[in-house]
């Protein structure tokens, strides 16, 4: 079956950095999203990956290993506004998104 | 900007009702999509259109059904309700086209109770 795991929560305090970990099985692989989703709120585009590598956007970068089913979310110089779940997703053959359940980062002083 | 609305934030209906939850994009998008987002588990996608009066079943279609009938809106119907359809529910809108690149924008979310 597809399948997509990253953690439930994480803790990271303001300023420092913090990498969310998303592995994924899908029915073949046309990329893979990160949301950002405030309580409460829409989720919110922030990134997508096709290609093996880094892909950098001012604070916040995503990386992807096809090889490995694997890819992170890197955010730098965390700001208590950064607190929101993270959803990984994954678009199978179908181009179909298939969503992890998301990571709730919570941010301390 | 995109915007994508729905009707209500928040509803509370009783078992058996028949409820509607309208969405509305503004972009002009071919694809529209309805989700339940629970606690726990990724969004589960109910159904999606991939233009007027299309529609295809997603991974959790069972108690649910859609419409759409003109390009901007798609509703989501729930026949008879039942408790276990409490939930958030979203809806998102893309453009169409070749590339696998269909970033989704999303509205507010209705947040629904059944009682």
């Amino acid at each position: 079956g597809q399948n997509i795991d990253q953690p439930t929560e994480m803790t990271a305090t303001e300023g420092a950095i913090v990498q969310i970990n998303c592995t994924y099985q899908t029915s073949g692989f046309n990329g893979l999203f990160w949301y950002q989703q405030h309580a409460g709120e829409a989720p919110t585009f922030l990134s997508y990956n096709v290609l093996d590598g880094l892909e950098e956007k001012g604070r916040f970068s995503s990386f992807l290993s096809r090889s490995k089913g694997y890819s992170y979310l890197l955010l730098k110089e965390l700001q208590m506004k950064d607190s929101a779940s993270y959803l990984c997703a994954a678009l199978d053959s179908n181009y179909q998104l298939i969503w992890g359940a998301g990571t709730k980062l919570i941010i301390k002083p | 900007d995109v915007k994508v609305t729905q009707s209500s934030r928040y509803l509370v209906k009783r078992t058996g009702e028949k409820v509607f939850l309208e969405c509305v994009q503004d972009m002009d998008h071919e694809n529209m999509f309805w989700y339940r987002q629970d606690p726990g588990l990724g969004l589960r996608l109910i159904y999606f259109s991939y233009d007027v009066k299309m529609k295809e079943k997603g991974d959790i279609p069972e108690g649910y059904s859609v419409s759409r009938e003109k390009k901007e809106r798609f509703s989501l119907i729930l026949e008879s309700a039942s408790t276990n359809q409490t939930s958030m529910y979203l809806c998102a809108s893309s453009l169409a086209g070749e590339v696998p690149y269909n970033e989704q924008f999303f509205g507010p979310g209705t947040r629904l109770t059944v009682l």
